[in-house]
């Protein structure tokens, strides 16, 4: 099925490990963008890629790194994890920069012990 | 002041009532507007979009008034399976904002 795979579904980390949460689409997107979700906030954005080769910082940047690997893959790199990254992860993609339908990875559930 | 505001909820209705939700937006050179759906630990998924004359899909009606800049969502005859939280997402530059979502349970 044509969509946004992500993985791991879900992972535990010590603090302090790193990690790389993956994300590609099927769908020909130029966009793709990384969000994370907690309780009460929301949906929060990371990193985006408006299109292959570029990156931009959202509202939450500090301590992931983002890769644009093509126009498929958009990962997402956690270089010293700590307890306030536990979250749900969510990679998306859309076809034009902040148009409609964003489609959604199904997350990866994060928890930094 | 967030950009995107939205009641929390929990708004618990009985099946077959009608429950409206209602989000604001500060950014009034906004240019499009959906809702979405996020079913407890799931992605979000389009809803529908919201345009200035309102539209409607099936028991669903979306309103936008930008001069007051909100954004409404209508659910009649509400099912168990609309159980679910809503989300209303503006368009910035160049990426989508999304509200923190409105929270909805239908009782039998």
């Amino acid at each position: 099925n044509a969509g946004v795979t992500q993985t791991p579904k879900f992972q535990v980390l010590k603090t302090g490990q790193s990690m790389t949460l993956q994300c590609a689409q099927d769908m020909n997107h130029n966009s793709m963008y990384w969000y994370r979700q907690d309780p009460g906030m929301g949906l929060r954005l990371i990193y985006y890629s408006a299109s292959e080769g570029t990156t931009d910082k959202g509202e939450v940047p500090n301590g992931y790194n983002v890769s644009r690997l093509n126009k498929r893959e958009f990962s997402l790199r956690l270089e010293s994890a700590a307890p306030s990254q536990t979250s749900v992860y969510f990679c998306a993609s859309s076809g034009m920069t902040g148009g409609d339908g964003y489609t959604f990875g199904s997350g990866t559930r994060l928890t930094v012990v | 002041r967030k950009e995107v505001e939205q009641d929390p909820g929990p708004f618990n209705v009985p099946e077959g009532a009608t429950v409206a939700f209602n989000c604001t937006y500060s950014n009034s050179a906004s240019q499009s507007f959906f809702w979405y759906r996020q079913d407890c630990r799931k992605e979000p998924k389009l809803l529908m979009s919201v345009y200035s004359s309102g539209n409607e899909d099936g028991r669903f009606t979306a309103q936008l008034n930008r001069a007051s800049q909100y954004i409404s969502l209508l659910i009649r005859d509400s099912k168990l399976s609309d159980s679910a939280t809503y989300l209303c997402v503006v368009r910035g530059t160049d990426k989508l904002i999304f509200g923190t979502g409105t929270r909805l349970q239908v009782f039998p």
